[in-house]
């Protein structure tokens, strides 16, 4: 059981290049979740999904943008990477809002913009 | 606006010492509050959930416990082992607030031999 799967695991971006982060999960999970986690600042939500065709933004979402096509996956796109975007973006993903049950997570893409 | 603070931000402790992480949130109306575990390279693995009318929840060697009213929570490891090396994270989702988590900054554990 793959879970919850990132996929690059690291990338480095020159500045204004762009660049799709994927993540994919096996759970038929309902809700899905960009995360952003940043030294003294702790995890800051991007976008999320509530379900197969929705996103919503979070509480950071410029200078992103998502896509849910398919139930399993959320895309998260950068369409002229910042030297502020680097980061470590977690996806999770849940069956209800996190208000109920736990979420799960990936294990992160480490992005350098340069 | 929420802030979720967690104090120490590092802790080195012998092993088989018992332990104590704190938690605090500015905003007393949550719906829950959720500890996690975060390995170096790694995603977060959930710990512990506990629903704003719960006092604490239990897991082997762990106990969370909640007092909304003064805005704190606590983790309590038992006997700690190396394994428990991680940086732990807690999080509170607000009644109203949809599906977003807030975030502490965590408090980063080293248990030694």
């Amino acid at each position: 059981n793959a879970g919850v799967t990132q996929t690059p695991k690291f990338r480095v971006l020159k500045t204004g290049q762009s660049m799709t982060l994927l993540c994919a999960q096996d759970m038929n999970h309902e809700y899905m979740y960009w995360y952003r986690q940043d030294p003294g600042m702790g995890l800051r939500l991007i976008h999320y999904s509530v379900g197969e065709g929705t996103t919503a933004k979070g509480e950071v979402p410029d200078g992103y943008n998502v896509s849910r096509l398919k139930k399993q996956n959320f895309l998260l796109g950068l369409e002229s990477a910042a030297p502020s975007q680097t980061s470590v973006y977690f996806c999770a993903s849940s069956q209800q809002p996190w208000r109920n049950t736990e979420a799960f997570f990936g294990q992160g893409t480490r992005l350098t913009v340069v | 606006k929420q802030e979720v603070t967690q104090i120490p931000a590092a802790l080195s402790v012998p092993e088989g010492e018992n332990l104590v992480l704190n938690c605090s949130f500015t905003d007393s109306a949550i719906y829950n509050l959720q500890w996690f575990r975060q390995d170096p390279g790694k995603g977060l693995t959930s710990l512990l959930l506990i629903q704003s009318s719960q006092r604490e929840q239990t897991s082997g060697r762990l106990n969370a416990s909640l007092d909304k009213s003064s805005g704190r929570s606590t983790l309590y490891i038992a006997a700690s082992q190396p394994g428990d090396s991680a940086t732990y994270l807690c999080a509170v989702i607000l009644t109203g607030g949809g599906n977003k988590l807030t975030f502490g900054t965590g408090t980063q554990l080293k248990v030694e031999l």
